[in-house]
């Protein structure tokens, strides 16, 4: 079963509209983090919001905020106000708390991806 | 400037023709690993290194080799390089969680 699951390939929406990006997660470890990462099309990957399994409100990041569910396994990116630069592909991610020789593992594991286009 | 550099950020080799990526971070972060990129599997982790002398394998390490001698720097090698190694490469390290990129690294085999 995959650990990240990002269900929309592709997304449009009009500009300065409000948009959510989906993402659940599978994990039965009682410690994790989730991440959302942007690549646009030059190729790097830009770090936009994190949310750790125990923190009690929903993180937020200027017009990122991420809608977690936790009975739901879900953590959705929302972005406010879209802009015509937030075009670009979104990556959901988790770490989860595994320990391995003492220490605790950073490994991450990634969707396949979701591709936002802002239409002006 | 604190951040994550590759090199060479393109490459073109040929199949067998042994290769190395380079990977250096400023950060002082314990944790760095190696991650690849291909159309519609999003990125799938090959190596990973908690400190310096510790690495271990991630999700895909086959036809891969990296070496953790100092902290700042964790180098992926490609000892044969095969066509099926034509990816998207990125570095990245790691405070708390947080990880941070590399430019990535583009590499064609023929």
């Amino acid at each position: 079963a995959q650990k990240i699951t990002q269900t929309q390939p592709g997304m449009f929406v009009q500009e300065k509209e409000a948009v959510t990006l989906d993402c659940t997660y599978d994990t039965s470890d009682p410690s994790y983090g989730l991440f959302w990462y942007k690549q646009p099309s030059s190729g790097e990957m830009i770090f936009l919001i994190y949310q750790g399994s125990y923190d009690q409100q929903n993180a937020t990041e200027g017009r990122y905020s991420l809608n977690f569910q936790k009975a739901r396994k879900s953590a959705n990116l929302v972005i406010s106000a879209s802009q015509l630069g937030d075009s670009a592909m979104y990556f959901c991610a988790m770490r989860e708390g595994k320990v391995r020789s003492g220490a605790g593992s950073y490994q991450l594991t990634f969707g396949k991806g979701t591709k936002l286009s802002v239409i002006p | 400037e604190a951040q994550v550099t590759q090199n060479p950020r393109y490459l073109i080799t040929v199949t067998g023709k042994k290769l190395t990526v380079t990977c250096s971070q400023n950060m002082n972060h314990e944790y760095m690993s190696w991650y690849r990129q291909d159309p519609g599997l999003g990125l799938r982790q090959i190596y990973y290194s908690m400190n310096v002398e510790v690495t271990d394998k991630g999700d895909v390490p086959e036809g891969y080799k990296v070496s953790r001698k100092e902290k700042r720097n964790f180098p992926l090698i490609l000892e044969s390089p095969s066509p099926n190694q034509t990816s998207l490469y990125f570095c990245a390290s790691s405070l708390q969680g947080k990880q941070y990129f590399g430019p990535g690294t583009r590499l064609t085999v023929t």
